[in-house]
């Protein structure tokens, strides 16, 4: 089946600790992308890839960390640095993104909570 | 960052009934819009791409209308079913690719 697979569901954070959340996609997408959503407010752009091996920092890349070192995979690191982590993370993957039709395809989300 | 406002923040409706609800974007510099469906504990799906020259998009029970002059799309459900419940989200994209969500409209249709 093709889609976007993120893991884990749920991931609990120690402070100090870095985590990694996982994205994988085999819908052979150029571009992938990471979202934060907040209770009550709409999903917010982390970080953005449009090709292998290049990202680009989105609207709250503060304390976030990616890397794009295959086509499939965009994993996403919570860095200690930020410092308010507790949220859902969408993970999406498009075909190249400068086509208005190319709608995203999400993942089922991960909930980072802070211990 | 751009506000894109939906409205309202949620809905009860009977089953039957028909139902719609907005989202509210900047006027200028308008590429694109989608809307997509998000089912609890399911991943969001697109719905409708609007583009600037689309007509009213359907897709069975439901429809989208776009008014890019005043900025704003309305999405519709006729005779609204249990299965319909979910959170609605539009998405506007700019001109320079950005893309933004609004905060999403939360339906729940009472049998």
């Amino acid at each position: 089946d093709g889609g976007i697979t993120q893991s884990p569901k749920y991931l609990f954070r120690k402070e100090g600790q870095n985590v990694t959340l996982s994205c994988e996609q085999n819908l052979n997408h150029d571009a992938m992308y990471w979202y934060r959503q907040d209770p009550g407010q709409g999903l917010r752009l982390i970080y953005y890839s449009q090709i292998v091996n290049d990202f680009q920092k989105g609207d709250i890349a503060e304390g976030y960390s990616v890397s794009r070192e295959k086509k499939e995979s965009f994993p996403l690191t919570v860095t200690s640095a930020q410092k308010n982590p507790t949220a859902f993370y969408l993970c999406a993957s498009s075909f190249p993104s400068g086509l208005a039709k190319n709608i995203q395809y999400f993942g089922a989300g991960t909930r980072l909570s802070v211990l | 960052i751009l506000n894109v406002e939906q409205s309202p923040q949620s809905l009860h409706v009977q089953e039957g009934d028909s139902t719609n609800f907005t989202c509210s974007f900047p006027s200028s510099n308008f590429y694109a819009l989608h809307w997509y469906r998000w089912e609890t504990a399911k991943s969001p799906e697109a719905l409708f791409v609007m583009t600037l020259n689309g007509d009213e998009k359907k897709k069975g029970r439901i429809s989208a209308t776009l008014n890019t002059k005043e900025g704003y799309s309305y999405l519709y459900i006729k005779g609204s079913q249990p299965e319909d419940s979910a959170t609605y989200l539009c998405a506007f994209i700019t001109g320079a690719n950005n893309l933004f969500f609004g905060t999403g409209t939360r339906l729940t249709v009472i049998p």
